[in-house]
């Protein structure tokens, strides 16, 4: 079964709107962490923001939020203000286990953004 | 602080050939992963090392693919033969035991492997 679902392949955005990316989960762990990464098209992966299975607030990191629902298990990631420079490519991930473990990342297909000018 | 240094960035070679990929991982991160990522997926991950030891390999097709992490600094990953479904970027990244729950991974640029 996917762990990391994200059903959005691609998704169109006009620049300065708000914009939010689909991601769904499933673990039988009780402690774990979600990432979200941008991928330009250079390959670099570039974290945007983390949120913990404990956390009880939605986590922010500037223009980027998660609309974290565990009862839903769903991570969605919302982009304010959208800029050109946000065209890429975002992967939705996830780390079980221990808190605060260096476990490997799960990743989904990842949804690719064009923001339109 | 430097980031996570990969050579080459981009390969090509004939299959059954052999090939290896280099990573530097970010000064002090004790843990070190090699992620293959086939064009239109995600990461998946093929080895996670911890210092110089490993953690997971268990989705490392060990009859082509061997990696090493001497002195538990940089890495090499090495596929012999390679074969067409290989193509891939190879992405390392690494990570920082005590840096918060996050134990966020840094991505070094990736190698871009193309096997024909």
């Amino acid at each position: 079964a996917q762990k990391i679902t994200q059903t959005q392949p691609g998704m169109f955005v006009q620049e300065k709107e708000a914009v939010t990316l689909d991601c769904t989960y499933d673990t039988s762990d009780q402690s774990y962490g979600l990432f979200w990464y941008k991928q330009p098209s250079s390959g670099e992966m570039i974290f945007l923001i983390y949120q913990g299975s404990y956390d009880e607030q939605n986590a922010t990191e500037g223009r980027y939020s998660l609309n974290f629902q565990k009862a839903r298990k769903s991570a969605n990631l919302v982009i304010s203000a959208s800029q050109l420079g946000d065209s890429a490519m975002y992967f939705c991930a996830m780390r079980e286990g221990i808190r605060g473990s260096a476990r490997q990342l799960t990743f989904g297909s990842g949804t690719q953004l064009t923001v339109l000018p | 602080e430097a980031g996570v240094a990969q050579s080459p960035r981009y390969k090509i070679i004939e299959k059954r050939q052999s090939v290896a990929f280099w990573c530097n991982p970010i000064s002090g991160h004790a843990t070190l992963y090699w992620y293959q990522q086939i064009l239109g997926q995600g990461p998946k991950l093929l080895i996670q090392f911890q210092n110089n030891g490993v953690v997971d390999d268990s989705q490392l097709p060990k009859d082509r693919f061997s990696a090493e992490r001497l002195k538990g600094v940089d890495s090499t990953l090495k596929i012999q033969p390679a074969k067409l479904e290989d193509s891939a970027v190879y992405l390392c990244a690494s990570s920082f035991p005590g840096g918060g729950n996050t134990y966020e991974q840094y991505f070094g640029p990736g190698t871009r492997l193309t096997v024909t």
